[in-house]
């Protein structure tokens, strides 16, 4: 069974520039969450996405947003590119998002706005 | 609001020695604890899980007992390998919110 994928693994914008992020889930997955890791917060929740709608969503300004498709496929998209959005954006997929559900990560996109 | 907190790293160790790592956490319902491990250049990978009072997640050598009165889950190994040599995050989750709550991390690096 293939694990969760996402692409590009690296990027490097300026800027100013747009990006957006793409996250296979594992097949038969309908929950996707998004986090970025960096050095300094750590690990910190964007949003999560159930059947296409948005459940929850975490403390990032509207130049983040996502979306879901209809086969789970998840992207997410950051405008207006700041030096601080620099990080490691990790998916990850469940079966469903809840207490007792396991996440499975990918192996993240690094991305470098310079 | 939800939090975790882990013990700074890094946690430098010899081969063979004991691993504790201490998570303690603050919730306002009943999570699920859980604990994520972190390889180089890798996403997470869930190394235990417990989702009740005085359940204990046990993996690979690893294990964490959910402790509700002192509101801790604290990672052990009795004789930690080269190999273990990651960075482990504690989570929680809790029912309804759809998403983890994670600790900053702790590096360990064992010795040969």
């Amino acid at each position: 069974k293939a694990g969760v994928t996402q692409t590009p693994r690296y990027l490097i914008k300026t800027r100013g520039q747009q990006v957006t992020l793409s996250c296979s889930p594992i097949s038969g997955h309908r929950s996707v969450s998004w986090y970025q890791q960096t050095p300094g917060q750590g690990l910190q929740f964007l949003f999560e996405y159930f059947s296409e709608t948005q459940r929850n969503k975490g403390n990032f300004p509207g130049r983040f947003s996502g979306r879901q498709f209809s086969n789970s496929r998840s992207e997410m998209n950051v405008s207006t590119l700041e030096l601080g959005d620099s990080a490691l954006y990790l998916c990850a997929s469940s079966t469903q998002q809840g207490a007792n559900a396991e996440a499975f990560f990918g192996q993240g996109t690094r991305l470098t706005v310079v | 609001g939800d939090s975790v907190t882990q013990m700074e790293g890094p946690v430098t160790l010899s081969e063979e020695a004991f691993l504790t790592i201490n998570c303690t956490y603050t919730a306002t319902g009943y999570p699920s604890l859980f604990w994520y491990v972190q390889y180089p250049g890798e996403g997470l990978q869930l190394l235990l899980k417990a989702t009740k009072a005085d359940d204990k997640g046990s993996n690979k050598g690893f294990e964490a007992t959910y402790r509700k009165e002192t509101t801790s889950f604290h990672l052990e190994k009795g004789s930690v390998q080269v190999s273990d040599s990651a960075v482990y995050f504690c989570a929680l989750s809790e029912e309804g919110t759809y998403k983890y709550i994670f600790g900053t991390g702790t590096r360990l690096k064992v010795l040969a």
